[in-house]
């Protein structure tokens, strides 16, 4: 079965770094650009950027360039979205998806079951 | 880049057709063949129910169709039924290598 499962939920306070992770099963995961979305409460999909497992080539939303890092260990089928310094607006919750093909144009047909991140004081 | 235009909401009674639009620019949604269109049920993860403006994933009903014309793209549900109440969201492949999500739109099965 073609799937992505994600890390458990996290409560973390603000400035606190954090890495979540994405484990590929079921495809050649260095074959797909993988995607990170953020949805933060009773709001709207935000695409954030795709790594490409197999050469770690890397795009990212202007609204995240700078704010996140997306990173791929393709060893173990698994990839990463990463931050620094925490804010309490980084509230939210983020799936990770596979995109349909090799092409970073492509939507996203896989998805994980979400990983709920909150940051609080 | 700015989210892609969707009405807030769409209504219809069972059995009817809706459509649902999806506003971009040149930059995206007009310059590229590869808009995308998502359901997501309250508490789940969204998922793909057309890609590349009109191709349906194995296993989407054919109720689902999709177009384009010019800087719109449209999603249209046929014979409505009450499991297709869910938020919808486009999605565009950008001028700038990346994508951008549609603001979404509540359909309401009445």
């Amino acid at each position: 079965e073609v799937q992505l499962v994600q890390s458990g939920a996290e409560v973390k306070k603000p400035g606190e770094s954090l890495k979540i992770s994405c484990k590929g099963s079921g495809f050649t995961f260095t074959n797909y650009w993988i995607g990170w979305v953020r949805q933060m409460p009773g709001k709207g999909l935000e695409w954030m950027g795709i790594i490409y497992p197999g050469d770690s080539d890397t795009r990212y939303s202007p609204s995240f360039q700078g704010q996140v890092t997306i990173s791929a260990d393709r060893s173990i089928r698994t990839a990463y979205l990463q931050w620094n310094n925490l804010k309490a607006s980084d509230t939210a919750m983020y799936f990770c998806a596979r995109l349909v093909g090799p092409n970073e144009e492509l939507g996203m047909d896989v998805w994980g079951q979400g990983t709920t991140v909150t940051v609080s004081s | 880049q700015s989210a892609l235009t969707q009405p807030a909401s769409v209504s219809g009674s069972p059995g009817q057709s809706i459509t649902i639009s999806c506003t971009g620019t040149s930059s995206d949604v007009g310059g590229y063949k590869h808009v995308s269109w998502y359901q997501q049920h309250p508490g789940k993860a969204p998922k793909l129910m057309i890609y590349d403006v009109s191709n349906r994933p194995s296993g989407v009903s054919n109720r689902f169709s999709g177009s384009k014309s010019g800087n719109t793209a449209s999603l249209t549900i046929s014979g409505l039924q009450a499991e297709d109440e869910a938020d919808y969201y486009c999605c565009s492949y950008t001028s700038s290598s990346t994508q951008v999500f549609g603001i979404g739109t509540k359909v309401t099965v009445l």
